[in-house]
């Protein structure tokens, strides 16, 4: 998988939007960007994937310009719920079991009231 | 559906004890994984098996096994812990091929004195 570099943490405020930026001046032609959420005291879960410009679903929306070499999943309106571990990967569509999931320590959001 | 469930969710060992961890899902995946995550950190692969009958080493497999005992099911073994297997754990299981097929179980977390 392709390495990436995401901030470390950031602070928010209950309704403002967050942006967060993951660069991946590596990635391939064939991979994809999926992000994966994390709360307290429970195990990742899958918010959003995208391969080029614009993916939005319910919780998010990923924005990839066009040379791909980075990524932005933006939270439209966040509560304090959303405070959790933001996790950004990069990687082929992965074919084989054995071609495990690579966490890097994610970006902690916290929203504060 | 109760997804991945974990067993126990929170346990001390004192060192040299030993111990199984205890997973299963309902899912019918194929692909089922064991993390570990130490505080502030992302998490790491221990073990994974890519079908029943089959298990592989993942990034840190040192003191540790693992089997899968059935389709729904994927223990990890402790045979003689120490402090530094201090972590939460994860197992996770996957459908299909994507990287957004993963279902991550709620953890637990091990100490060990």
């Amino acid at each position: 998988l392709a390495k990436t570099t995401q901030p470390i943490s950031m602070d928010s405020y209950e309704g403002q939007e967050v942006n967060i930026t993951c660069s991946h001046n590596n990635i391939a032609t064939n991979d994809y960007i999926t992000w994966y959420q994390q709360f307290p005291s429970q195990g990742p879960r899958f918010i959003i994937q995208g391969y080029k410009t614009k993916v939005t679903n319910e919780v998010a929306s990923l924005f990839i310009p066009a040379d791909r070499k980075s990524s932005t999943l933006s939270l439209p309106r966040v509560s304090l719920s959303d405070t959790a571990v933001y996790y950004c990967l990069v990687g082929l569509l992965i074919k084989a079991a054995g071609n495990k999931l690579t966490f890097g320590g994610g970006t902690r959001v916290l929203v504060k009231p | 559906n109760a997804g991945v469930t974990q067993t126990p969710k929170f346990q001390v060992l004192k060192t040299g004890q030993s111990m199984t961890l205890q997973c299963a899902q309902d899912m019918n995946h194929n692909s089922m994984y064991w993390y570990r995550q130490d505080p502030g950190m992302g998490l790491r692969l221990i073990y994974y098996s890519a079908s029943e009958g089959t298990t592989d080493k993942g990034e840190v497999p040192n003191g540790y096994n693992v089997s899968r005992l059935n389709k729904r099911e994927f223990s990890l073994r402790l045979e003689s812990a120490a402090p530094s297997q201090t972590s939460v754990y994860f197992c996770a299981s996957r459908e299909g091929q994507g990287a957004w097929g993963y279902t991550f179980g709620s953890g637990t977390r091990l100490t060990v004195v």
